[in-house]
């Protein structure tokens, strides 16, 4: 079982729907990132927290602690929003999910 | 304050030969990452350095691979005797001084195929 896992792992959309990527982990943290990945592209860093919720424009992320339980939501979604998103668990080291991809339909 | 660079940003290497890969951190940050993202795998750490010193290098493979961040310039990530199986996407990361769980800002990724 790996140490960080994410669900779906595919997920379709249609332009404007509301979106939800989930992550587990069953390590002890210190963060949480999530990431996104264009296709062929670099990684950009979207979120990193250690408890609570945070929220950029039209994305916002959640984590509980104590469930070791994170989520990615993106509100009005949009074809540019396709992407892979990645959930990422740091301590000592930085382990990656094998990533949600997403593809907005418009 | 320009982001993390690497470069090349595709490089071509026929079995054998040797692949350096360049990684020029964020203006005052002081902590190096490599990652590795093999074809439809996630990422995976290799090594995580500071300046003039590896702190961990338990990612890296045995053979073959070194890092190094030296005191001027920038990391590099040195592959000899290039196979098949090291073509992949080598991602940089760098962070500020302090806690090693400090966000990390990623480069755009040297996409390494090996012919």
């Amino acid at each position: 079982k790996n140490e960080v896992e994410q669900s779906p792992q595919n997920l379709t959309a249609q332009e404007g729907e509301f979106i939800t990527i989930n992550c587990s982990y069953s390590v002890g943290i210190s963060a949480l990132h999530w990431l996104q990945q264009h296709p062929g592209g670099g990684i950009v860093s979207l979120f990193m927290l250690s408890s609570g919720k945070k929220k950029h424009g039209r994305l916002i992320a959640t984590i509980n602690i104590q469930e070791k339980h994170s989520s990615l939501h993106i509100t009005a979604s949009h074809p540019r929003d396709s992407a892979v998103y990645i959930c990422a668990v740091s301590n000592n080291d930085m382990r990656f999910g094998a990533g949600t991809r997403l593809t907005v339909k418009p | 304050n320009a982001g993390v660079m690497q470069n090349p940003r595709h490089l071509v290497r026929r079995r054998g030969q040797e692949a350096r890969l360049r990684c020029s951190p964020m203006k005052g940050h002081s902590h190096v990452y490599w990652y590795r993202q093999l074809p439809e795998e996630g990422l995976k750490f290799m090594v995580y350095l500071q300046k003039e010193n590896i702190i961990d290098e338990s990612g890296m493979p045995k053979e073959r691979f070194s890092a190094e961040f030296p005191k001027e310039g920038p990391s590099i990530l040195r592959i000899q005797q290039v196979v098949r199986g090291d073509s992949a996407a080598y991602f940089c990361a760098s962070s500020p001084p302090g806690d090693r769980a400090n966000e990390q800002f990623f480069g755009p990724g040297t996409r390494l195929t090996v012919l």
